[in-house]
């Protein structure tokens, strides 16, 4: 059962305009959420992360809100440029934080 | 600091063999983690271990087994290799230092196994 969901596979956005990828869990336990930028053939980068207690958190281009209630969390990047072209993938994990659990990834592309 | 690394990056093996794939997590991680990528299935969680114990598993048949090291290097072992076994296995390292929140894991670039 998948417990974090990216429903978007795939996205496409001009340069200089904002890409808004979106992700959604089922398990109300998980209380910190990442995000990671995967390019082909490389390993997933980290890029940001938000805790619970948080609803908002900003790092230059990106920013990652999270809606408890709905559980569902979303990360913009503004302004997109093409280097921003990769898949992105979100995770979650519990108060252990022993086990992440992935979306399936969306594929961004940012079109000069 | 160096980044997590994984021996080796590509291999090839055929059908009923077993696999051995290595990671060397960041200096002063104690928590290594394994999961399986494969196409459209995202990331799937394999083992976790820290201080040479497993402390989570996921669901993955018993030809997948992995071991920690005292040195916090970690290895993961395929047996009886099926073709379903080829994808990209990434281990990742974190501080963890017994489970708390906020932990930050930190990939390394794969091991490609195809299996034929």
């Amino acid at each position: 059962d998948q417990q974090v969901k990216q429903n978007s596979p795939s996205l496409s956005v001009q340069e200089g305009r904002i890409s808004i990828l979106n992700c959604d869990y089922t398990n109300s336990m998980f209380d910190y959420f990442l995000w990671y930028k995967k390019y082909p053939a490389e390993g997933p980068t980290f890029l940001i992360s938000i805790s619970s207690i948080k609803d908002k958190n900003e790092d230059g281009r990106f920013t990652v809100f999270l809606n408890k209630s709905a559980k569902h969390l979303s990360l913009h990047i503004v302004p997109s440029q093409p280097g921003d072209s990769a898949v992105y993938f979100c995770a979650a994990s519990a108060q252990d934080g022993n086990q992440f659990y992935f979306g399936t990834g969306t594929s961004l592309t940012v079109i000069p | 600091k160096a980044g997590v690394t994984q021996t080796p990056r590509y291999l090839i093996k055929t059908r009923g063999q077993q696999v051995t794939l290595s990671c060397s997590p960041i200096s002063g991680h104690r928590s290594v983690s394994w999961y399986q990528q494969t196409p459209g299935q995202g990331l799937q969680f394999l083992f976790e271990y820290f201080s040479e114990t497993q402390r989570n598993k996921g669901n993955f048949p018993g030809r997948f087994s992995g071991r920690q090291f005292s040195n916090s290097r970690s290895e993961m072992n395929v047996s009886t290799l099926e073709l379903g076994d080829s994808a990209l296995y990434l281990c990742a390292s974190s501080a963890s230092t017994g489970g708390t929140a906020g932990n930050t894991i930190y990939f390394g670039e794969g091991s490609w196994l195809t299996v034929v």
